[in-house]
């Protein structure tokens, strides 16, 4: 276990669809951050959470919409996705959010679009 | 922008043989950090190293950091086949609004052989 549990691990949607990544963090870390990793491309920082404060929106399209209730549980709701928005999305945490301290990641949700 | 890039794309080695892996960036950074990911999951974090270093080690992992030409290398020493994985450099910009923020890079795929 990494300390940082995502769930689903898998999900199919189709284009209509409405759904939720989740995201949960037992280690007391302060940061939060979605990630997306597609093939062929680098890591891309979405979002990023300090103390359930987003600190970080990185131009993302409003079809991807983040929310952290508080420091150890982050969301990713997801509504009329394209299918180049396929893609593994990694939840990671830190301790804090802006010393580029080191992450602790999740195991991802493999999400396909259709 | 800044950006980690490692080189090189993949690499194919023996069990018993060492691998290096390369990295390049293009801004002044606070620290730099290497991660592993193996197929499927989330990355792990292995060693940092921060920008007034030159050198560190970490059990069969040794990094190297040269400021003054943006680059960094990552050795593993008597590798094995457990090695097999992606591995990803990381860097903490050190001015301006990506303050903090990870970047990193498109990866090195490690198959060892054994």
């Amino acid at each position: 276990e990494t300390g940082v549990t995502q769930t689903p691990r898998h999900l199919v949607m189709g284009m209509t669809n409405k759904k939720s990544l989740k995201c949960e963090q037992h280690l007391g870390h302060n940061a939060m951050y979605w990630y997306k990793q597609s093939a062929k491309k680098p890591l891309e920082l979405m979002f990023v959470y300090s103390l359930e404060e987003r600190v970080e929106n990185n131009s993302v399209p409003s079809r991807f919409s983040p929310e952290c209730p508080n420091s150890s549980h982050l969301f990713l709701h997801l509504h009329t996705l394209q299918p180049e928005d396929s893609a593994l999305y990694l939840c990671a945490s830190s301790p804090e959010g802006r010393t580029g301290s080191p992450l602790h990641f999740g195991n991802g949700t493999r999400l396909t679009v259709t | 922008s800044q950006q980690g890039e490692e080189d090189p794309q993949a690499l194919s080695i023996q069990e018993g043989e060492n691998a290096t892996m390369n990295c390049s960036y293009k801004t002044s950074i606070n620290n730099l950090q290497w991660y592993r990911q193996n197929s499927g999951r989330g990355l792990v974090h292995l060693i940092l190293i921060r920008s007034n270093e030159r050198e560190k080690h970490s059990g069969r992992l040794r990094v190297t950091l040269d400021t003054s030409k943006k680059s960094s290398s990552l050795l593993i020493t008597a590798s094995r086949a457990a090695d097999t994985a992606s591995y990803f450099c990381a860097t903490d910009a050190r001015w301006g609004t990506s303050y903090g923020k990870l970047t990193f890079g498109q990866g090195t795929i490690l198959t060892v052989h054994p």
